[in-house]
């Protein structure tokens, strides 16, 4: 059973450099969101795509983020010039449709920012 | 803005007893889904249980079932029979149909099973 995976696992980075992070979602999902999770916090939506289109954003999605999904399968979130409170858990999760149809979540990309 | 509130940070239950963790959520809307995840230590979440607003029927699976309150805007998970790998963190979490891309999520309660 091949679930969402994300790449790297764990990313400790200097303050001011750009990263970016990796997520593969189940081959036949539509769908892909991208959620940030804090110490002690559920997580918090960030941004989804509907196949390679990018439909929605939250707020929460600074200008130093950009997502893509360039063919439609695999997707890159990038934070450039990060910041410390930038450190967070990185949760991917895909769904086939939408509605009650549940996401299945990755194991998160922890970024940790010196 | 919608609003799920999970008021246990953290629940304690016996081996093979039954715990229920509350969830509660602030909304106008009439027709939503609910949504109960686990997220063990150091691992991916996963769904346990879902319920359509419209349903009446609670949802239940297996040793899981919940409590919907629609009324009282009230969502709570009860674990029976509770086995030492239900110990995790959980979160209960609330999609808009008319805005279903976006799932809200409470703090999470966190679960420990005693032997």
């Amino acid at each position: 059973d091949t679930g969402v995976s994300q790449n790297p696992r764990h990313k400790i980075t200097k303050r001011g450099q750009n990263v970016t992070f990796r997520c593969d979602p189940i081959s036949e999902h539509n769908r892909l969101y991208w959620y940030r999770q804090t110490l002690g916090q559920g997580p918090e939506f960030l941004t989804y795509f509907q196949n390679e289109a990018q439909l929605e954003k939250s707020r929460l999605l600074s200008d130093r983020f950009s997502a893509e999904r360039p063919k439609g399968s695999f997707s890159t979130l990038e934070i450039q010039r990060t910041e410390q409170g930038d450190s967070a858990m990185y949760l991917c999760a895909s769904s086939l449709g939408s509605g009650s149809v549940p996401q299945y979540f990755g194991p998160g990309t922890r970024l940790t920012v010196l | 803005a919608q609003t799920v509130t999970q008021s246990q940070p953290e629940m304690s239950v016996q081996e093979a007893e039954t715990v229920t963790l509350s969830c509660t959520y602030d909304t106008s809307e009439s027709d939503y889904y609910l949504f109960w995840y686990k997220q063990p230590p150091s691992r991916q979440m996963i769904l346990v249980i879902r319920q359509e607003a419209y349903k009446q029927q609670n949802a239940t699976e297996n040793r899981f079932s919940v409590n919907f309150q629609k009324a009282a805007k009230s969502f709570s998970l009860k674990i029976s029979d509770s086995q030492l790998g239900d110990a995790a963190m959980y979160f209960c979490a609330y999609r808009s149909a008319n805005n279903n891309n976006d799932m809200r999520f409470g703090a999470g309660t966190r679960l420990t099973v005693k032997p």
